[in-house]
């Protein structure tokens, strides 16, 4: 099945840095690669995805890369604001019928003032 | 929509009781999934179902644990008897069947943290 691997785990920057998330997988089937925030006390939200027909993905202060021959992508996040601090969580499927969700085990970003 | 419900959001029992969590998915998705997050394990899927039916439960962690879904809008999960190390955030999502786009992307509830004493 698929693995995926997330880094770091925690990671701490200053407000109007820019903050990277990097996942890998294992099974180069997968097609699909979301990037969910989890905010204390809630779940889950999906913030932005990517499918393997592109390279690059951008919604204003966020971005999404995707290298499908290293099998890794990463998530981007430029001007950081304290409200970003969160927990950011890579998945990975097949978007082929219907497939579960991989996760990675979670960055811890936490945005200083 | 409210998007997907889940209660209790807080629960607290003593070793050995019943609990049981409560799920109410998005009106119109088709699949429903029910997660376990702790630190050292992350999130780990449990059961999902599709229109109702149970399709892969591989990880549940064991027969202590039972999931139903009687229809399309509640789903229960059920530990019995609980243990200490049941002690986890247990999230509810669902998902829409249809749509290119929009399968595979999964709406999380607010979650039931659960501590077993």
């Amino acid at each position: 099945g698929e693995n995926v691997e997330q880094h770091p785990s925690t990671l701490s920057v200053q407000e109007g840095d820019s903050a990277v998330i990097k996942c890998t997988y294992s099974d180069s089937a997968s097609n699909y690669f979301p990037w969910y925030k989890q905010e204390l006390g809630k779940g889950p939200q999906l913030i932005i995805d990517i499918r393997s027909n592109v390279g690059e993905k951008k919604d204003q202060r966020i971005a999404v890369t995707l290298n499908k021959t290293a099998k890794h992508f990463s998530l981007h996040i430029t001007e950081t604001q304290p409200e970003d601090s969160a927990v950011y969580f890579c998945a990975a499927t097949l978007n082929s019928g219907y497939s579960t969700l991989t996760f990675g085990k979670g960055t811890m970003l936490l945005v200083s003032p | 929509d409210a998007g997907v419900i889940q209660s209790p959001r807080h629960e607290v029992t003593e070793m050995g009781q019943e609990v049981t969590l409560r799920c109410k998915p998005i009106s119109g998705h088709d699949y429903l999934f029910w997660y376990r997050q702790t630190m050292m394990r992350g999130l780990e899927l449990l059961i999902y179902f599709n229109n109702n039916v149970p399709i892969d439960d591989s990880g549940m962690p064991e027969d202590r644990f039972s999931a139903k879904m009687p229809n399309a809008s509640f789903s229960t999960l059920k530990i019995q008897p609980s243990e200490p190390r049941d002690s986890a955030v247990y999230f509810c999502a669902s998902s829409p069947a249809t749509g290119a786009k929009a399968k595979n992307i999964q709406y999380f509830g607010a979650g039931t943290r659960l501590s077993v004493l």
